[in-house]
């Protein structure tokens, strides 16, 4: 089975704190993605990355960053958190067909 | 801008019913669509995926899909109280560059009745 583990179920952070939210797959995939899931808004992607190092810029990348150092793992970092920040967030990542796999979410709330 | 509509719901069936969830999608170039299921407070899970038009059957779970009316539908047998959850229909569109992204639709939340 694939397996996509998020570093905390639920954070939360202080307005302007650097957060930073990791995401591990241990099935080898090569793309890797994060989003967040606001109610009424449904799934945004952020960024994504297609291989280590590469990455590019999603629906709604301002305000993130992103690294991908090995293959197996891909951060999100929210240089100076702000309310309007405070969301789920979900990393991903695809399989052979395409189907994305996703971890169990973190539950961000800045303050 | 390539779009995946969905009715937001709610669904409501009573237990053992079929329930019906549909999905439109805009990009005609679209090759493959996959359902995913949300509980409330839970990231998605995939329930199945398809690529030709016509059925694909996994349990009491059947994808339909329509290229012609850009139409994907799933279908659930024999509902569950269980299977009360948001469903995701998300699209990849295998077009302008960026072939392992998808485009998910905002979800159809469903409710079954005991």
């Amino acid at each position: 089975d694939v397996k996509v583990t998020q570093s905390s179920r639920y954070l939360v952070k202080r307005t302007g704190e650097k957060v930073f939210l990791e995401c591990v797959q241990d099935m080898d995939h090569e793309n890797m993605f994060w989003y967040r899931q606001d109610p009424g808004l449904g799934l945004r992607l952020i960024y994504f990355s297609y291989d280590v190092k590469m990455k590019e810029k999603g629906d709604i990348p301002e305000g993130y960053s992103v690294s991908r150092e090995k293959k197996e793992r891909f951060s999100l970092i929210l240089e100076s958190a702000s309310t309007n920040q405070t969301s789920m967030y979900l990393c991903a990542s695809t399989g052979q067909a395409y189907e994305q796999y996703f971890g169990p979410g973190t539950r961000l709330t800045v303050t | 801008q390539k779009e995946v509509e969905q009715n937001s719901g709610p669904l409501s069936v009573p237990e053992g019913a079929i329930a019906s969830l549909n999905c439109t999608y805009s990009d005609r170039g679209s090759q493959s669509f996959f359902w995913y299921r949300q509980y409330s407070g839970k990231s998605p899970e995939l329930i199945m995926f398809i690529y030709s038009n016509g059925d694909k059957e996994d349990g009491r779970f059947t994808a339909q899909l329509n290229k012609a009316s850009q139409y994907v539908s799933l279908l659930i047998r024999d509902s569950q109280p269980s299977d009360s959850a948001t469903y995701l229909c998300a699209v990849n569109p295998l077009s302008g560059g960026s072939n392992y992204k998808l485009t998910f639709g905002k979800g159809t939340l469903l409710t079954v009745n005991p």
